[in-house]
């Protein structure tokens, strides 16, 4: 069992908006900053979202980060059939001195 | 070209030991943050272990403590992660990744392709 919560699975049609949670506790989300990945299966995973809402330079302003307390979120607008993928919220957890992760959310582009 | 390379991986029984490297190129690695996370086949992400770019500060998860060994040797731009009494449920494709997710640097912005490990009899 992951120490964040997400939801297993999402979906929507392209041109959609489309919004994953991660829900987490105060040793972690709480007090530290939200990461998000993206991984297509059989790939290593691509920052997509660090410091709750910060863009790395190549990732579309379709994809943004949002965090309030001790969960948090990233949206994906205009959604296109090449967002189908895994997505993965991560923080620093203090009580366990390491990273923990959510278990990963898969979108369906339907 | 900036990128991280995975190696050491294999079939090891359980109990036995295994040593994984990664190799840094294109960027400034004695400067960074650096990670060790796995994923087991159809599973998520699980964060194995990080180590300060200096090494002296060195973080495990409970899972595999006193288990699993970073270090890293920044002259040669390496990354190792020495495992030790190895169960089946440490079976995964293990990632390197750099810097770290603390400081809310933009840590995760580079990982390697991965090195399989499979313990089973």
């Amino acid at each position: 069992q992951s120490v964040l919560t997400q939801p297993p699975s999402s979906s929507g049609t392209p041109g959609q908006t489309v919004t994953i949670s991660c829900s987490g506790t105060n040793s972690n989300i709480g007090s530290n900053f939200v990461y998000w990945f993206q991984q297509v299966p059989g790939t290593a995973p691509k920052l997509l979202i660090y410091r709750n809402n910060q863009r790395p330079s190549g990732v579309p302003d379709r994809f943004s980060g949002a965090k309030s307390g001790t969960s948090a979120s990233v949206a994906i607008s205009g959604l296109r059939s090449d967002d189908e993928s895994d997505y993965y919220c991560a923080s620093w957890d203090d009580s366990l001195s390491g990273w923990v992760f959510g278990g990963g959310t898969r979108l369906t582009v339907l | 070209e900036v990128q991280l390379r995975e190696s050491g991986g294999g079939l090891v029984k359980p109990g036995g030991s295994l040593r994984l490297s990664c190799t840094a190129s294109g960027f400034s690695f004695s400067t960074y943050d650096m990670n060790w996370v796995r994923q087991a086949p159809g599973k998520g992400l699980d964060w194995v272990s990080s180590i300060s770019g200096s090494s002296r500060n060195k973080y495990y998860a409970d899972s595999v403590k006193a288990r699993f060994t970073i270090s890293r040797d920044n002259a040669n731009n390496s990354l190792f992660l020495q495992m030790h009494n190895l169960r089946v449920e440490d079976s995964g494709m293990y990632f390197c990744a750099r810097g770290d997710i603390l400081t809310g640097a933009a840590g995760g912005d580079l990982w390697g392709q991965g090195t399989l490990v499979t313990v089973s009899s």
